[in-house]
């Protein structure tokens, strides 16, 4: 059982370029979210997606986006990279429709620098 | 204005030992309090989680407590080992709304033999 699973587990992107951050979940849940880590701060929810075919905006959604390709498939785009960006992102997935009332599962995480 | 804070932000102690973790939050209305491990390189992993009605949570040498009154929760690791490093992160969530899980900073912890 993968559980969360995430790629790349790295990137160095270039300013202006694009990238997939992909992410895929075998436990059949519902939510799926995904989240930025920063250092000195908290994660930062940048987006969700509470079930198949729905997106919503989290904390810091500007300079993304994001598609719920299936149940199983929750992806992040970043459609022109800023160092701004840089980052270790993590996607996680929970059974219920909120976060914190089942328990999340969350990816590794993706290690993205952009220069 | 962060509404989850936590200390220390780094914390070494010797392998055997115990030690506590601290987490304050201004989040309102509360709903329930998470705490998560998270070793270096991976995600986090959740531990405990409590209710506003809950005082303390148990997970084998791990101990959580909370004071809805003075909004205040601890992590308690007793006999601490080498695999108990890593970053421990509180995350405390409103009422409604997703935006309303608010995660703390964390405290590295690292236990040394």
């Amino acid at each position: 059982n993968a559980g969360v699973t995430q790629t790349p587990k790295f990137q160095v992107l270039k300013t202006g370029q694009s990238m997939t951050l992909q992410c895929a979940q075998d436990m059949n849940h519902n939510s799926m979210y995904w989240y930025r880590q920063d250092p000195g701060m908290g994660l930062r929810l940048i987006y969700y997606s509470a079930s198949e075919g729905t997106t919503d905006k989290g904390e810091v959604p500007n300079g993304y986006n994001v598609s719920r390709l299936n149940k199983r498939e929750f992806s992040l785009r970043l459609e022109s990279a800023a160092p701004s960006q840089t980052s270790v992102y993590f996607c996680a997935s929970s059974r219920g429709t909120a976060l914190m009332n089942t328990e999340a599962f969350f990816g590794q995480g993706t290690r993205l620098t952009v220069v | 204005k962060n509404q989850v804070e936590q200390s220390p932000q780094s914390l070494i102690i010797l392998e055997g030992k115990n030690c506590t973790l601290q987490c304050n939050y201004t989040v309102s209305p509360f709903s329930n309090l998470r705490w998560y491990k998270q070793d270096t390189g991976r995600g986090p992993v959740s531990l405990t989680i409590m209710t506003f009605s809950e005082n303390t949570k148990s997970n084998g040498r791990y101990t959580a407590t909370l004071d809805a009154d003075t909004k205040q929760s601890s992590l308690h690791i007793t006999a601490s080992q080498l695999s108990d490093s890593a970053s421990y992160i509180c995350v405390v969530m409103g009422k409604t709304s997703y935006d309303k899980v608010i995660f703390g900073p964390g405290t590295s912890l690292s236990v040394i033999p």
